[in-house]
């Protein structure tokens, strides 16, 4: 059972434009969610994070959006750059320390 | 920032031999640290979470006997693969965060190969 989705497998973006990628949860217990970037042969680094508290959480170039009605967040990276390409992973906690990521999607920036 | 070093980054071996993987915090201490394997194109999924001075929590799935733990410092674990067959070739992925805070650091993989 895939608890957090990330439906899209790739995005390609043109450079300066917005990247937005998206994630789906199921359990409601999760109360705190996060966003990580992993280049290839690295682990993931953390991009940024929000509590469920919050709808919006922004640190420079990246907003993280949270509908919790929906269970849906999503990323927003404006503008794109091309050092933003690698896969980026959605995680989920709930009150325990563990996080359960999703999938995974791979974005891609053109110059 | 925190950093985690995880060691080695690549091992290939043979069927049957066992492979010994650490994981370090190298400025803050750990009390806890998490392995997560990966497929290929697949997300990380946790396989057990290891709390400093106790055992380990394995994931359902796991096999305990197979994957030894040991988190005997606040800034080492270690994950050894027992016996490993070419079906334990996988990424295995550390992290470690300190009293559960969030979030949670990683180290850089060790791709594991057994022929």
């Amino acid at each position: 059972d895939q608890q957090v989705k990330q439906n899209s497998p790739s995005l390609s973006v043109q450079e300066g434009r917005i990247s937005i990628l998206n994630c789906d949860y199921t359990n409601s217990m999760f109360d705190y969610f996060l966003w990580y970037k992993k280049y290839p042969a690295e682990g993931p680094t953390f991009l940024i994070s929000i509590s469920s508290i919050k709808d919006k959480n922004e640190d420079g170039r990246f907003t993280v959006f949270l509908n919790k009605s929906a269970k849906h967040l999503s990323l927003h990276i404006v503008p794109s750059q091309p050092g933003d390409s690698a896969v980026y992973f959605c995680a989920a906690s709930g009150g325990a320390q563990k996080l359960v990521f999703g999938q995974g999607t791979r974005l891609t920036i053109n110059p | 920032g925190a950093v985690v070093s995880q060691h080695p980054s690549r091992v290939i071996c043979k069927s049957g031999t066992s492979v010994k993987i650490e994981c370090r915090s190298l400025d803050f201490q750990a009390t806890t640290m998490f392995w997560y394997r990966q497929f290929p194109k697949q997300s990380l999924m946790l396989r057990a979470t290891s709390n400093e001075g106790s055992k380990a929590t394995y994931e359902q799935g796991v096999e305990k006997d197979k994957f030894l733990i040991n988190h005997a410092s606040l800034t080492l674990s270690t994950l050894t693969v027992t016996s490993a067959h070419p079906e334990d070739s996988s990424f295995y992925i550390c992290s470690a965060t300190d009293r559960g805070d969030q979030p949670h650091h990683f180290g850089d993989g060790t791709r594991l190969s057994i022929l």
